[in-house]
């Protein structure tokens, strides 16, 4: 069975340090996989997904970025963090058009 | 561009009565469609989904939810709340661009109460 695996579950950065969340995905091949961000407990925003090995689309213009160096990991990045990139993270994945997205267990970020 | 909302910030029910989380939708095309539960710090739990056949969709824990064309809504329902029911529940529709990304509502919040 599939199963996707995000860390760390919780991080406190301090304004300025850089940011480094993984994301992988088992029992599954070429995932198109997902990197959400919801803030104070609400609405998902889509940040960036990816449909392949090298291959990333950002949704939305922003201090983060994401790589994908190997088929099911997903990592997502800072160089410097800004106050506003606290929230919660969430990694998900999906296989076949029209199937659900599978979601990680979340990353809530700190930045003091 | 694709869309849905969820007009009610909180839903509150009592323990045995039949509850209702309410969704729109607003899509060019065939809609693609997914109720979400997320219960505190944790990632989000597939409940079900439509993509075509029957209007009454069930899914997962007793949930179903159905989808009304001409009203472009699909509201989530179950005949009788638990009180473990109490979560965050994301309606979501498929973004038309492809790549099965998902666009999601802003949640409802539901309560079940003793």
């Amino acid at each position: 069975s599939q199963t996707i695996h995000q860390w760390p579950a919780t991080l406190v950065q301090p304004v300025g340090s850089p940011l480094s969340l993984e994301c992988t995905v088992e029992g599954t091949s070429n995932p198109n996989l997902y990197w959400y961000r919801q803030a104070a407990g609400r609405g998902l925003q889509l940040l960036f997904y990816s449909v392949g090995i090298g291959q990333i689309s950002s949704e939305v213009p922003q201090n983060l970025s994401a790589s994908r160096p190997q088929d099911r990991q997903f990592i997502l990045s800072s160089k410097k963090l800004l106050l506003s990139d606290s929230g919660f993270y969430l990694c998900a994945w999906s296989g076949r058009p029209g199937e659900m997205l599978f979601f990680g267990s979340g990353t809530q970020l700190s930045v003091l | 561009a694709q869309s849905v909302a969820q007009p009610e910030d909180q839903v509150n029910v009592a323990e045995g009565n039949p509850l209702t989380v309410k969704c729109t939708y607003s899509v060019s095309g065939n809609p693609y469609l997914f109720w979400y539960v997320q219960y505190p710090n944790r990632g989000l739990q597939f409940l079900l989904k439509y993509i075509t056949g029957d209007n009454l969709v069930k899914g997962s824990y007793g949930f179903e939810a159905e989808f009304n064309k001409s009203q472009t809504s699909f509201h989530l329902k179950k005949p009788s709340a638990l009180v473990s029911d109490s979560a965050l529940y994301f309606c979501a529709v498929r973004d038309g661009g492809g790549y099965n990304k998902l666009i999601f509502g802003a949640g409802t919040r539901l309560a079940v109460h003793p």
